[in-house]
């Protein structure tokens, strides 16, 4: 168990519905890493929050947002959903902003299903 | 910019043999650090090992190794005496060192592991 909360686990919606996916860090941790895995994109770094501030921006959507809560935990929110947002959504934290310095501890991902 | 390349979309071992998964990366970084990372049907990655560029010396964690070509921009992951419980994607992985790195992800590689 890497201590790394996701929920939920599974999510079936709608295109043009908006979600947010959660995420709770490991005790200790204070930067929190988002990313899509796809079956053709692979796995895809979105955004990183470091205690409550944006760190690093990567190929994350208009359509998506995120935000990290003075108690550490994260949310993704996904509107406009469309088939193609379809993917597993990994949470990761670590101790330090620097994902080079401190392993990436993963939570277990949120399957997004959009129909 | 840095890439990270995983050829080899699958490989199958016979168990207690030795299988050898097969990466390149691009970098334009001096230091940066490889990493590869395990991800079975349970669907969360877990670090398997860690490299650091700076370092000569090839990691090693018990069944895992790896033969780190700085030059050549090979990180490649050896697993020894491989067990049913490898079966998993495995992905390969680096990260710099300089404002705002990211971890970035090859696409993955399936092993099976035969009984």
């Amino acid at each position: 168990d890497s201590g790394v909360t996701q929920t939920p686990k599974h999510l079936i919606t709608a295109t043009g519905q908006r979600v947010t996916l959660r995420c709770s860090p490991r005790s200790g941790d204070l930067s929190v890493y988002w990313y899509q895995q796809s079956l053709d994109q692979g796995l895809q770094f979105l955004i990183q929050y470091y205690n409550g501030e944006e760190r690093a921006k990567g190929n994350i959507l208009e359509r998506f947002s995120a935000q990290q809560f003075p108690d550490l935990h994260s949310e993704l929110n996904l509107s406009s959903l469309e088939l193609g947002d379809s993917a597993l959504y990994f949470c990761a934290s670590s101790v330090v902003g620097d994902s080079y310095y401190s392993p990436l501890h993963f939570g277990n991902g949120t399957r997004l299903t959009v129909t | 910019a840095q890439t990270v390349t995983q050829s080899q979309p699958e490989m199958s071992v016979q168990e207690a043999e030795t299988v050898t998964l097969s990466c390149t990366y691009d970098t334009s970084e001096n230091n940066y650090y490889l990493f590869w990372y395990k991800q079975p049907p349970s669907r969360q990655m877990i670090l398997v090992i860690r490299q650091e560029a700076y370092k000569q010396q090839n990691a090693t964690e018990n069944r895992f190794s790896v033969n780190f070509q700085k030059a050549a921009k090979s990180f490649s992951l050896k697993i020894s005496d491989s067990q049913l419980g490898d079966t998993a994607m495995y992905f390969c992985a680096l990260c710099g060192t300089g404002a705002n790195s990211k971890l970035t992800f090859g696409k993955g590689i399936t092993l099976s592991v035969r009984p």
